[in-house]
């Protein structure tokens, strides 16, 4: 099965700040890699899928880069809505694994 | 609007079944593979297992492989998971999922239900 490594695990930020989350798998996916977004009690709500593509809706100040092994979502300017837990997952291959999650939490 | 609803969950002894649902609105059901993801209280996701929209396909996690079976009434705009032998660390929230790509998961998987809490406990 592909692990998905996720970095970091948490992550304090501030408003208007930019960060950056890293997904590494432990083998190629190519550009199968999605994003979800996730808040609490809520189900995940799908952001980026194949590396780099907005999903519909989604603002411009979220962006996902990578490919083979190593990918990441950066936020350019964080916005109060933007605190939550974020999950890679690769569809390159069943199972179709998820990171173990990213808590981005308000500083 | 797409509207996927699960049920069925509810507290089980370790060792019987349960059957979940997933009843899906507002799109064509039947042109689209669906999926089973899993939260357990606290803790991450984790992919379970799809079908493609057909029918005739179906993949699952190592963790459930042999005792839970996705399917599919296409007529009933319906999704399920039969889930046997269950295990303690089977207890979770288990979301439906539409997946929209004609390759699986290669446009992620767009549209959730709210989930239904499953606790394995005797």
């Amino acid at each position: 099965d592909i692990q998905m490594t996720q970095s970091p695990s948490s992550l304090s930020a501030s408003v208007g700040d930019r960060v950056t989350i890293t997904c590494r798998a432990s083998q190629s996916i190519s550009n199968s890699l999605n994003w979800y977004q996730q808040k609490p009690g809520k189900a995940p709500k799908l952001l980026i899928y194949a590396t780099s593509t907005f999903q519909r809706g989604v603002p411009s100040r979220f962006s996902g880069s990578g490919s083979g092994t190593d990918f990441t979502l950066s936020i350019s300017s964080l916005q109060p809505e933007d605190f939550a837990t974020y999950y890679c997952q690769q569809t390159y291959t069943s199972p179709y694994t998820f990171g173990q999650g990213t808590k981005l939490e308000i500083k | 609007q797409v509207q996927l609803v699960e049920s069925g969950g509810g507290v089980v002894q370790p060792g019987r079944s349960l059957r979940l649902s997933c009843a899906a609105s507002g799109f064509s059901f039947s042109t689209y593979a669906m999926h089973w993801v899993r939260q357990a209280p606290g803790k991450g996701l984790e992919w379970v297992a799809v079908i493609s929209y057909e029918e005739n396909n179906t993949e699952y996690a190592d963790s459930v492989k042999g005792r839970f079976t996705i399917s599919r009434d296409n007529s009933k705009n319906t999704l399920f998971l039969q889930m046997n032998s269950l295990r303690p660390e089977d207890s979770a929230v288990y979301f439906c999922a539409r997946d929209p790509s004609l390759v699986v998961g290669g446009r992620g998987l767009d549209s959730w239900g709210q989930g239904t809490l499953v606790t394995v406990s005797s």
